[in-house]
């Protein structure tokens, strides 16, 4: 089955120090990966998507994530946290079903705490 | 540039009534979605379109659950008889033509049913 896995519940960091919030997949064919946050009652925001190419994809306010293709991986990371940073973060990946389909299909979502 | 909006942001409804969601994607975009999130859940998605054409169903999408986007604009979703596990964030989101992986997503209607 396609699915993702985001291994953490929740990540603390410092305002001010990296962090890193994982996010593993299981798709078959080219994966399509994506990430999102979403702040308290909202909806949820684009941040950056891998399609091909670099491995290093930067998106949104100082976000950047690495795909990892043999360790299956798409961590999300920014070199210096804020506490505007503090949300809920999901990844996703475009579900591939005999040919690509137009659904994404989520994590269970990070919820990151940065600590002023 | 206006992004996708939803209405109603708030609804609470008594088991057994029905209610009924639009969603305006973004201009000229032609793909919209239609996605369910529990709490403590990613969205889990429910149906597709693409213009005015229906192109996907999610087994989630019960008989109870229809969704329509007559003029290939804008889009309701309408869920009959409701249901105590009905209660959940609906978010819609759209796609252009250009980029039609990268999906953008509405604040979301939040369902409650007593």
């Amino acid at each position: 089955a396609q699915s993702v896995a985001q291994p953490e519940d929740q990540v603390n960091v410092a305002e001010g120090n990296p962090l890193t919030v994982k996010c593993t997949y299981s798709v078959s064919g080219n994966p399509y990966l994506f990430w999102y946050v979403q702040y308290p009652n909202r909806g949820l925001q684009f941040l950056l998507k891998y399609i091909t190419g670099d491995n290093l994809v930067k998106g949104s306010y100082g976000f950047e994530a690495e795909f990892n293709k043999s360790q299956t991986s798409f961590h999300l990371k920014k070199p210096s946290a804020l506490v505007s940073d503090s949300a809920l973060y999901f990844c996703a990946v475009r579900e591939y079903y005999g040919g690509a389909t137009n659904k994404l299909i989520f994590g269970t979502g990070t919820l990151l705490a940065v600590q002023p | 540039d206006t992004g996708v909006s939803q209405d109603p942001r708030h609804k609470i409804t008594k088991r057994g009534q029905n209610v009924t969601f639009r969603c305006d994607p973004i201009s000229e975009h032609n793909r919209l979605y239609w996605y369910r999130q529990t709490l403590g859940q990613g969205p889990e998605f429910l149906t597709y379109f693409q213009n005015e054409a229906q192109l996907e169903k999610s087994r989630l999408l019960s008989d109870r659950f229809s969704a329509e986007r007559p003029k290939g604009s804008f889009s309701t979703l309408e869920i009959q008889r409701t249901e105590q596990g009905d209660s959940a964030m609906y978010l819609c989101a759209s796609s252009s033509t250009g980029a039609p992986e990268t999906q953008y997503f509405g604040p979301g209607t939040r369902l409650l049913v007593l």
